[in-house]
């Protein structure tokens, strides 16, 4: 079956420092891979999204590339700010699930002033 | 993106009542509905799939009885949790899916009801 895995949290940066988290992802076929975004007492947010390998997704100054021979999208972010502070959720698609997402664990980060 | 609302945002009930949350697609026609209950800390726990007009699909160990769900229209979904005790807390979010148009087969998400039973 699917499944996403993504480093676990807390991430904690200084504001301007350089973002990663992980994130691997197993399926058949050709998922579509997502990232989400939860401010605190929020619902989830698409923060950005990829459909096909090697596309990159990009939003708010964040990224992520699917690469299907790592069967990874990890996101980043060069100079973090507080704002950015959430917990980030990776999910993928199967093309023939049903519209149906299979979420990763979720990374808490955490940026200091 | 399209815009899905849930009501209420926050509710906190009496051990033993029924408790009736709201999921709208506001721009386009949610041919799918999906609920989530989401523990502190932790990531979403898919409950149930929702197409309009027909029965709920439930995730094993969801209790059919007490989550009921109900899509009687392409753009409202509702989950009434019965007779909820304490171990019922939780915040519970919804999303929709269309299958063309603005949604397209995306999922999009309602801001989340967080539920307090005492």
């Amino acid at each position: 079956g699917n499944s996403v895995t993504q480093m676990e949290g807390p991430v904690t940066l200084s504001e301007e420092a350089f973002l990663t988290i992980n994130c691997t992802y197993t399926a058949t076929g050709y998922p579509s891979l997502f990232w989400y975004v939860q401010y605190p007492g929020e619902g989830l947010q698409l923060l950005l999204k990829a459909t096909k390998a090697d596309d990159k997704g990009s939003n708010k100054g964040f990224e992520a590339t699917y690469r299907k021979e790592t069967t990874s999208f990890h996101l980043e972010k060069g100079s973090v700010q507080v704002s950015d502070s959430a917990v980030y959720f990776c999910a993928l698609s199967g093309r023939n699930a049903g519209n149906m997402l299979t979420f990763g664990g979720g990374t808490r980060l955490m940026v200091k002033p | 993106g399209a815009v899905v609302s849930q009501h209420p945002s926050w509710v906190i009930c009496k051990s033993g009542t029924s408790v009736k949350i709201e999921c709208r697609s506001l721009d386009f026609q949610a041919t799918t509905m999906f609920w989530y209950r989401q523990f502190p800390k932790q990531s979403l726990m898919l409950m149930a799939t929702s197409n309009e007009g027909s029965k709920a699909t439930y995730e094993q160990g969801v209790e059919k009885d007490k989550f009921l769900i109900n899509h009687a229209s392409l753009t409202l979904s509702t989950l009434t949790v019965t007779s909820a005790h304490p171990e019922d807390s939780s915040f519970y979010i919804c999303s929709a899916a269309g299958t063309s148009g603005r949604a397209g087969n995306e999922q999009f998400f309602g801001p989340g009801t967080r539920l307090t039973v005492l």
